[in-house]
């Protein structure tokens, strides 16, 4: 039972160009929803996160959506760089169970 | 660089040995995880600690044994593994756990099992 879903496995952008990377859960109890960045040969790394009572986030270049009718968040990624390029998870957990769940992850290109 | 330090990076044992892995936060953090990665795969939650009490256990097998010594450590003791344990095995800790916060991993331990 995959309860968070990344339905693309890869992505390829251009240097410069906005990246968007889609998340779709399927618990309406989750209340909080992160986004990571792995480096191979390296953990996963914190990058931005959303409350389920907020529907936008913003840090830097990173802008996070969340549309909880739909049970589907987005990451956007403007401009995006060659350093960008990582497998990115979502992952969402609730309150009360500290308990973690990743989605299967899309691996982001950015080219030049 | 990682501030949750995860040690040995690799480890290669024979399916009779004993072995642990070892974490360490120095940011007060007061919930550690173990999770569990294989390859093209998601990270899976292994074992929670939280304020160094075992919270929640993954139905993971025996011979995984976990141990946190102090609110700055974390162990994971192997015994007895099987060749589908080869893994990455990534520990992380956040702040509170009684708050919905980010969990910081460390680069992990690729465990290989002959």
């Amino acid at each position: 039972d995959q309860q968070v879903k990344q339905n693309s496995p890869s992505l390829s952008v251009q240097e410069g160009r906005i990246s968007i990377l889609n998340c779709d859960y399927t618990n309406s109890m989750f209340d909080y929803f992160l986004w990571y960045k792995k480096y191979p040969a390296e953990g996963p790394t914190f990058l931005i996160s959303i409350s389920s009572i907020k529907d936008k986030n913003e840090d830097g270049r990173f802008t996070v959506f969340l549309n909880k009718s739909a049970k589907h968040l987005s990451l956007h990624i403007v401009p995006s760089q060659p350093g960008d390029s990582a497998v990115y998870f979502c992952a969402a957990l609730t309150y009360n169970t500290d308990k973690l769940i990743f989605g299967t992850g899309t691996r982001l290109q950015v080219f030049p | 660089d990682t501030e949750v330090t995860q040690t040995p990076k690799h480890l290669v044992m024979g399916m009779t040995n004993k072995k642990s892995l070892k974490c360490e936060q120095h940011m007060g953090h007061r919930a550690m995880y173990w999770y569990k990665q294989k390859a093209k795969k998601p990270p899976e939650l292994m074992f929670v600690y939280s304020y160094e009490k075992l919270s929640i256990n993954e139905s993971v097998p025996s011979r995984f044994s976990p141990e946190c010594p102090n609110s700055s450590l974390l162990n994971l003791h192997l015994h007895a593994l099987q060749p589908e344990d080869s893994a990455l095995y990534l520990c992380a800790s956040s702040q509170d756990p009684s708050r919905a916060q980010p969990q910081h991993f460390g680069d992990g331990t690729r465990l290989s099992i002959l």
